[in-house]
């Protein structure tokens, strides 16, 4: 059974950084392309940032750009969002996607930027 | 641009058939989409991928209550037998060449 697991989330002052976790269990992650998705509260899906098996490809929303940096460890078959400079519109549930078509979801992870 | 258009919200009654519509922006009719659905408090599930041909592939455990179509730039999500727990909001999703993930606005489905 595939699993997303994610995890880092918090409340975090502005300016802050943060570095969410995302935990994939039954399929060979080193395959597939994996995705960041936020929903801020009462807000729909904003796509967040993508990277492709084997990280040689990474591309990001306009508004995180410079900000976040996605990142994976296949040997550990974990995905990684370091949040730096955080604002408070980047508060949301941050969720971690399997495939461009984001096949499975995790349960997600609330971020909270405030002071 | 690539733009995906969905109403906000629809409504049809327990056990009756309703279609959701995604539509594509200009220049872009012949990209497939995805159908997510979102249930209060949880997070969202894949249902299905929608070609322009109208096949469509599920994601597993996805009843056959659920099917996808296709016409022009337009993608659809028929969910027939409405059941209660249907109550959610429905998300279309894409992505191409120079366009890495966009989400249309998600239609608020309610169940009278």
């Amino acid at each position: 059974e595939v699993q997303l697991v994610e995890s880092g989330g918090g409340l975090v002052q502005p300016g802050g950084s943060l570095r969410l976790s995302c935990a994939a269990s039954g399929f060979i992650f080193s395959d597939y392309w994996m995705t960041w998705v936020r929903q801020a509260p009462g807000r729909g899906l904003e796509w967040v940032a993508n990277m492709n098996p084997d990280g040689s490809e990474k591309y990001y929303v306009g508004s995180v750009e410079g900000r976040f940096t996605i990142s994976r460890d296949n040997a550990k078959n974990s995905l990684y969002l370091q949040m730096n400079s955080l604002r408070a519109e980047d508060t949301a549930v941050y969720y971690c996607g399997r495939t461009k078509w984001f096949d499975s979801w995790g349960q997600g992870t609330l971020v909270t930027v405030s002071s | 641009q690539l733009v995906l258009a969905q109403s906000p919200s629809a409504s049809a009654s327990l056990g009756a058939s309703v279609k959701l519509t995604c539509s594509l922006s200009s220049g872009y009719k012949f990209y497939a989409i995805a159908w997510h659905q979102q249930q209060p408090e949880k997070g969202p599930r894949f249902l299905m991928k929608v070609n322009y041909d109208g096949s469509h592939n599920k994601g597993d455990g996805i009843p056959d209550r659920f099917s996808g179509s296709s016409s022009g730039a337009e993608r659809y999500l028929t969910i027939s037998s409405l059941q209660s727990e249907d109550e959610a909001d429905y998300y279309c999703q894409t992505w191409g060449t120079g366009v890495h993930g966009v989400f249309g606005g998600g239609t608020k489905l309610t169940v009278l």
